[in-house]
């Protein structure tokens, strides 16, 4: 069966520090990749996806990057935090084409 | 692109009573329509989904209807529970498209 790991589960960071979240897939090929932001517990705001290594889709610019190194790891970065980069970070997959979502457990972040 | 209204954005119902969260959407090529449950400090999990070629779908106390020509669906719950306290997001997909479109999410709380 298929299983999304998403670490850490909370994470608090100061202004201008780094960030790096990670996100792996098991138990399937070449998934389609995404990364969701939702602050104040509502909406889901689409940030990355991706569909194979090395393919990356940004849809809201800002001072975050996303970057896939290997077909099942999906990595979320910034170099400096903003206070508005606080949130709930949900990393999802799936396999094709109108095909459901299949979330991770998320990373709420706050910066300090 | 596509647009999808949820409402209403807060349900609050006795147990034992009926929810119906509502959903438009504007793009009469979506042909695929799921439904996620959020429970507080975890990731979306699909709880029902229906493609445009079909009218109605249920699932033991939760359905959902699709009105293609109104471009608008519905997920119904039965026989609420507390446990069914969650938000409820909508979404559509395009169809070819990766990438569902979510409506803003309907926070469902059922008193005991």
């Amino acid at each position: 069966s298929q299983t999304i790991h998403q670490w850490p589960a909370t994470l608090v960071q100061p202004v201008g520090s780094p960030l790096s979240l990670e996100c792996t897939v098991e138990g399937t090929s070449n998934p389609n990749l995404y990364w969701y932001r939702q602050a104040a517990g509502r909406g889901l705001q689409l940030l990355f996806y991706s569909v194979g290594i090395g393919q990356i889709s940004s849809e809201v610019p800002q001072n975050l990057s996303a970057s896939r190194p290997q077909d099942r790891q999906f990595i979320l970065s910034s170099k400096k935090l903003l206070l508005s980069d606080s949130g709930f970070y949900l990393c999802a997959w799936n396999r094709g084409t109108n095909e459901k979502l299949f979330f991770g457990s998320g990373t709420q972040l706050s910066v300090l | 692109g596509e647009n999808v209204e949820q409402h209403p954005s807060t349900l609050s119902v006795q147990e034992g009573d009926s929810a119906v969260i509502k959903c438009t959407y504007s793009d009469s090529a979506s042909n695929y329509f799921p439904w996620y449950k959020q429970e507080l400090g975890k990731g979306p999990q699909l709880i029902i989904d229906i493609r445009s070629n079909v009218g109605e779908k249920k699932d033991q106390r939760i359905a959902v209807t699709l009105n293609k020509t109104a471009k608008h669906f519905s997920l119904h719950i039965t026989e609420t529970q507390p446990e069914d306290s969650a938000v409820y997001f909508c979404a559509a997909s395009i169809g070819g498209s990766y990438i569902p479109t979510f409506g803003r999410g309907t926070s469902l709380i059922v008193h005991p």
